[in-house]
């Protein structure tokens, strides 16, 4: 099956700072969303995207669908932005759709 | 706007015991999807359910069974419940295939 791999596996970033996730998937694509789950496990639908660059306020996310990577950007860092941020694919197959989530980037951010 | 809608929020079932877990899709949207998310994991995807029919299969175990009804609401149902199948269920929905999926809050289990 398609593998998902995120990185870094842990960040710990100061509040203001920014950073960078990064997704790579070792197959084509039909679907790529960006999550983040929040302390209480919410899934909160971030971006869908799988093609191309969207932005909505401080988060922006850019997907290289012929270089098979996907980058989520944080800009000025908020202690609500800690949580675990997922990205997730559907393999580009007739008649998959099921969602394959990376592993996911734990953020933490310090006041 | 309408959500996934998910229930119940908690359960606590011991060994052996069965479950049913309800999902609402957003109005409109013809595809359900179950995942589990167990502790420090990533979910993973266990059925699929299109215009009422199964779509798509993953580990899901033969102790669980699901089905989507009429009115597009879908039920995962579990039996001879162990340990090993505390998690975060979660139920999502779209509007056809490649397109988003929505996610409800998910239904916590807890085997005691």
């Amino acid at each position: 099956g398609i593998q998902v791999e995120q990185s870094p596996p842990d960040l710990i970033l100061q509040e203001g700072a920014n950073s960078t996730l990064r997704c790579n998937f070792s197959d084509s694509v039909n679907n790529l969303q960006w999550f983040h789950q929040n302390p209480w496990g919410q899934l909160i639908n971030l971006f869908y995207i799988p093609s191309g660059t969207k932005q909505n306020g401080r988060l922006s996310a850019t997907t290289v669908a012929t270089e098979r990577y996907s980058l989520l950007y944080i800009s000025s860092s908020q202690t609500t932005d800690s949580g675990v941020y997922f990205c997730a694919v559907v393999l580009a197959n007739f008649g998959n759709e099921k969602l394959t989530f990376g592993t996911g980037t734990r953020l933490t951010i310090i006041p | 706007a309408a959500g996934v809608i998910q229930s119940p929020r908690h359960l606590m079932k011991e060994k052996r015991e069965t479950a049913t877990l309800k999902c609402y899709p957003i109005p409109r949207h013809d595809t359900v999807y179950w995942y589990q998310q167990g502790p420090g994991q990533d979910p993973q995807f266990l059925i699929s359910f299109y215009e009422k029919m199964q779509s798509d299969k993953g580990s899901i175990p033969d102790r669980f069974s699901a089905q989507q009804f009429s009115d597009y609401h879908s039920e995962l149902n579990m039996s001879s419940l162990e340990l090993g199948d505390s998690a975060l269920y979660f139920c999502a929905s779209s509007f056809g295939g490649n397109q988003p999926q929505h996610f409800g809050d998910g239904t916590r289990l807890s085997i005691l």
